[in-house]
């Protein structure tokens, strides 16, 4: 079974201290990770995969194997990040895609 | 990036008619749908997988025939709330994918049951 923990409900932070978002999952197989962010009164979008080892916005993910996790990181958080964030799992190929419990990040001035 | 647009994005009906919520991908073609209650406060619950011409994989505690899922082409997937009740009410998303590439997601649909 797919499933993903994000131990968070909230997260506050202020401005310019680093942020870190966390994610733990549980799969048998090859697991794609992501992160989703949901600005206000907005779709959600997608922020990050791990296959693509990109930096989006300042914030870098790294899927960490032996620990089960893909946390979300940036060293410098930015007002505009306050949003909600959400990591999900999918297995390989074009299988479901399961969302964790999300985080919302309030990012104090 | 690539637009899906889901159709109404909000609707109000009586007590045991049924309600379609449509989720159109606009430029790509969608070979995986899904489809996500998101209750207040609370994540997207995943409720069923479905791949073009082939029958919905719904998850576990999802009614099969209460939630009607038809996904008859590449651009096109419905959901059907048949005879729908208050407890019905909730926020309604899809999620279309292209293969293996990322998932983009309509912006959902409120439904209210009175």
């Amino acid at each position: 079974a797919q499933r993903v923990t994000q131990p968070e409900k909230l997260l506050s932070v202020f401005k310019g201290a680093p942020v870190e978002l966390k994610c733990n999952y549980s799969y048998s197989g090859s697991p794609e990770l992501f992160w989703y962010v949901q600005y206000s009164r907005q779709r959600l979008q997608l922020l990050l995969r791990h296959i693509s080892r990109e930096s989006i916005k300042g914030f870098t993910a790294d899927l960490n194997k032996g620990e089960t996790s893909f946390h979300l990181k940036k060293p410098f958080a930015q007002e505009e990040d306050s949003a909600m964030y959400y990591c999900a799992l999918s297995g390989q190929g074009a299988q479901k895609l399961v969302f964790g419990q999300g985080t919302r990040l309030t990012i104090n001035p | 990036g690539a637009v899906v647009s889901q159709h109404p994005s909000r609707v109000i009906c009586k007590s045991g008619t049924s309600v379609k919520i449509e989720c159109r991908s606009l430029d790509f073609q969608a070979t995986t749908m899904f489809w996500y209650r998101q209750f207040p406060k609370q994540s997207l619950m995943l409720m069923a997988t479905s791949n073009e011409g082939s029958k919905a994989t719904y998850e576990q505690g999802v009614e099969k025939d209460k939630f009607l899922i038809n996904h008859a082409s590449l651009t096109l997937s419905t959901l059907t709330v048949t005879s729908a009740h208050p407890e019905d009410s909730s926020f309604y998303i899809c999620s279309a994918r292209e293969g293996a590439f990322e998932a983009f997601f309509g912006q959902g649909t409120r439904l209210t049951v009175v």
